[in-house]
């Protein structure tokens, strides 16, 4: 168990929805780190945050938008869903962006 | 962001040791090496992180070259739960936009055979 717990482990939508992903990062940890994983893509970094703020921004689409709440938790909001967004969605947190990261289990999306 | 070369696909047999090789010639003088794996339906999990000096832990050895511009990540006795995919990552360590990040490549898929 790394720490980090990200909710739900499951979704299922249709095309056009919107849905958020959540992830509690692990106790004292400031940088948050979203990933997306589809099969022919690889791991791709979508957005980082430390202590709340924007540090670092990825390949990450404009119907896609995060942020990092004062309680340090984070949220992954997906708009306007297509079958492609189908994937694996990963949070990770590192106590500083220096720090080793530490990855939950992932949320496995999939748009129908 | 700095890049990485490593072989796509490696082998090895159980109780042996296991060297992943990756290139980095592009490093700059900020950047730290990291290392993480993949297992099978998990999460990527880091396994050691080094800057110029070799490291050890109780998961592996990263063997840093002098002029930083390859390592080795060492895996002493390889047992089947080593099977995952193995990514070499640079990661910023100073300021500016790409500080703390981790960019993860293809990796190398290491099969572990009995």
């Amino acid at each position: 168990d790394s720490g980090v717990t990200q909710t739900p482990k499951h979704l299922i939508t249709a095309t056009g929805q919107r849905v958020t992903l959540r992830c509690s990062p692990r106790s004292g940890d400031l940088s948050v780190y979203w990933y997306q994983q589809s099969l022919d893509q690889g791991l791709q970094f979508l957005i980082q945050y430390y202590n709340g703020e924007e540090r670092a921004k990825g390949n990450i689409l404009e119907r896609f938008s995060a942020q990092q709440f004062p309680d340090l938790h984070s949220e992954l909001n997906l708009s306007s869903l297509e079958l492609g967004d189908s994937a694996l969605y990963f949070c990770a947190s590192s106590r500083t962006p220096r720090t080793e990261a530490f990855f939950g289990q992932g949320t496995r999306l999939t748009v129908v | 962001d700095a890049k990485t070369t490593q072989p796509n696909s490696m082998e090895s047999n159980e109780e042996e040791p296991v060297h992943l090789p990756c290139n980095h010639s592009t490093i700059s003088g900020t950047d730290y090496i990291h290392w993480y794996r993949q297992l099978p339906s998990q999460g990527p999990e880091y396994v050691i992180h080094g800057l110029t000096s070799n490291v050890n832990n109780r998961m592996a050895s990263l063997a840093i070259a002098e002029d930083r511009k390859s390592s080795t990540l060492i895996l002493h006795r390889a047992t089947l739960r080593d099977a995952a995919v193995y990514y070499c990552i640079l990661r910023a360590n100073a300021g500016g936009t790409s500080y703390g990040k981790l960019t993860f490549g293809q990796g190398t898929i290491l099969t572990v055979h009995p």
